[in-house]
């Protein structure tokens, strides 16, 4: 069975960092291109970051581009998202997606809240 | 970047009724678009890819049409899982990728 799994969520103060992980199960891995996607509460969805199977592309929202950083480990099957500066804005469930011409497989999301 | 426009926000409709739900592009995308289904508190289901082709598993009474900047999903016989939120998503101009804000299929 294709999985993704994300962790690292949690509550962080505005201007702290976290990380997010991925774990990928069932699929070549390191053939694939892979993405971040979250969801602000209430809210619709907004692409955050991708990057292709051997990392040689990588492309981030301008809301987020020089905060986050979008990497990959595909000896571990793993995609990590690294935010630092987090802004209460921040605030969402964030979905780690695989790429195949659409966003075909999500994981069941991670919440981040940034907060005071 | 490309605005993708859903309408309407909200449908109601009644089980056994059909629903379209439509996909505005604020340029040609072709027929790079995909639709999304989303239940509460789950993460978003992939529906439609290409426009008009049906995702693995996706029953038959779910289509979708259109190019370049009008697309339509239509969903004949709603059936009670089918009352969720629906999104559409261009692949055509990137980054980014944009959604639409949602279309909220409700009953009536």
């Amino acid at each position: 069975e294709v999985q993704l799994v994300e962790s690292g969520g949690g509550l962080v103060k505005p201007g702290g960092s976290l990380r997010l992980s991925c774990a990928a199960s069932g699929l070549m891995f390191r053939t694939q291109n892979m993405n971040w996607v979250r969801q602000a509460p209430g809210k619709g969805l907004e692409w955050v970051s991708s990057i292709t199977n051997d990392a040689s592309y990588i492309h981030y929202a301008d809301s987020v581009k020089g905060r986050f950083t979008i990497s990959r480990d595909n000896a571990k099957n793993a995609l990590y998202l690294q935010m630092n500066s987090l802004r209460a804005e921040d605030t969402a469930v964030y979905y780690c997606v695989r790429e195949s011409g659409s966003f075909d497989i999500w994981g069941q999301g991670t919440m981040v809240s940034v907060s005071s | 970047e490309i605005v993708m426009t859903q309408s309407p926000t909200i449908l109601s409709v009644s089980p056994g009724d059909g629903a379209t739900l439509s996909c505005r592009a604020s340029q040609s995308v072709t027929t790079n678009l995909a639709w999304y289904q989303q239940k509460p508190g789950q993460a978003p289901r992939l529906l439609i890819h290409g426009a008009s082709i049906r995702a693995t598993g996706v029953p038959d009474r779910f289509s979708g049409s259109g190019s370049g900047t009008e697309f339509t999903l239509t969903i004949s016989s709603l059936q009670s899982e089918d009352f969720a939120i629906y999104y559409c998503q261009q692949f055509h101009n990137w980054p980014p990728y944009t959604f639409g804000q949602g279309t909220k299929l409700e009953i009536k």
